[in-house]
């Protein structure tokens, strides 16, 4: 099956610096890698995606950048505010034996901004 | 706009007993996958539905069963209850493409206590 590396697990940054996280994935065939930003007890929130025919994409602060060479994407953020802290998971989805697709997350990345 | 919906939110139970966890998705999609997200851990997958029908297969236990119905909702029962059960349970929808989904909207969770 798929397996996706993140890190760091932990990061801490100054309101208005940049953040990034990375994520190395192992399946060769995955086209589809999206980032979740969760809060304490909340759910998962999609907050950006992009697929395998895309090499970066923007959304105000955020960036993904996928390479599919080295099967690597990472999560910019821009500009961090403390609202920006939480639980950041990347995730890559890959068909499985049943020829369905299935998400596997990161271990997750703990992204904590001071004012 | 609609959200996946999730009930009950909260839901304690003993050891041994039984649970049924529902999730609505949000409506046309017609896919719905289940996690269980243990403290300071990843979704991990359990089990996904397209049109009805069992898509995949994660790490759900035996213990475990669950189906998707006529009207696309999904029910996770839960049988002989262990403390290592106790989680978040997420239910996410998409909008299946030919069995292969991509962008996955999440529910707000069952937080399944077992004493």
């Amino acid at each position: 099956g798929e397996n996706v590396e993140q890190h760091p697990s932990t990061l801490s940054v100054q309101e208005g610096d940049s953040a990034v996280i990375k994520c190395t994935y192992s399946d060769s065939a995955s086209n589809y890698f999206p980032w979740y930003k969760q809060e304490l007890g909340k759910r998962p929130q999609l907050i950006i995606d992009i697929r395998s025919n895309v090499g970066e994409k923007k959304d105000q602060r955020i960036a993904v950048t996928l390479n599919k060479t080295a099967k690597h994407f990472s999560l910019h953020i821009t500009e961090t505010q403390p609202e920006d802290s939480a639980v950041y998971f990347c995730a890559a989805t890959f068909r499985s034996l049943s020829g369905y697709s299935t998400l596997t997350f990161g271990k997750g990345t703990m992204l904590l901004v001071s004012p | 706009a609609a959200g996946v919906i999730q009930s009950p939110r909260h839901l304690i139970k003993e050891k041994r007993e039984t649970a049924t966890l529902k999730c609505y998705p949000i409506p046309r999609h017609d896919t719905v996958y289940w996690y269980q997200q243990g403290p300071g851990q990843d979704p991990q997958f359990l089990i996904s539905f397209y049109e009805k029908m069992q898509s995949d297969k994660g790490s759900i236990p035996d213990r475990f069963s669950a189906q998707q119905f006529s009207d696309y909702h999904s029910e996770l029962n839960m049988s002989s209850l262990e403390l290592g059960d106790s989680a978040l349970y997420f239910c996410a929808s998409s909008l299946g493409q030919g069995g292969y989904s991509y962008e996955q909207y999440f529910g707000p969770g069952t937080r399944l206590t077992v004493t």
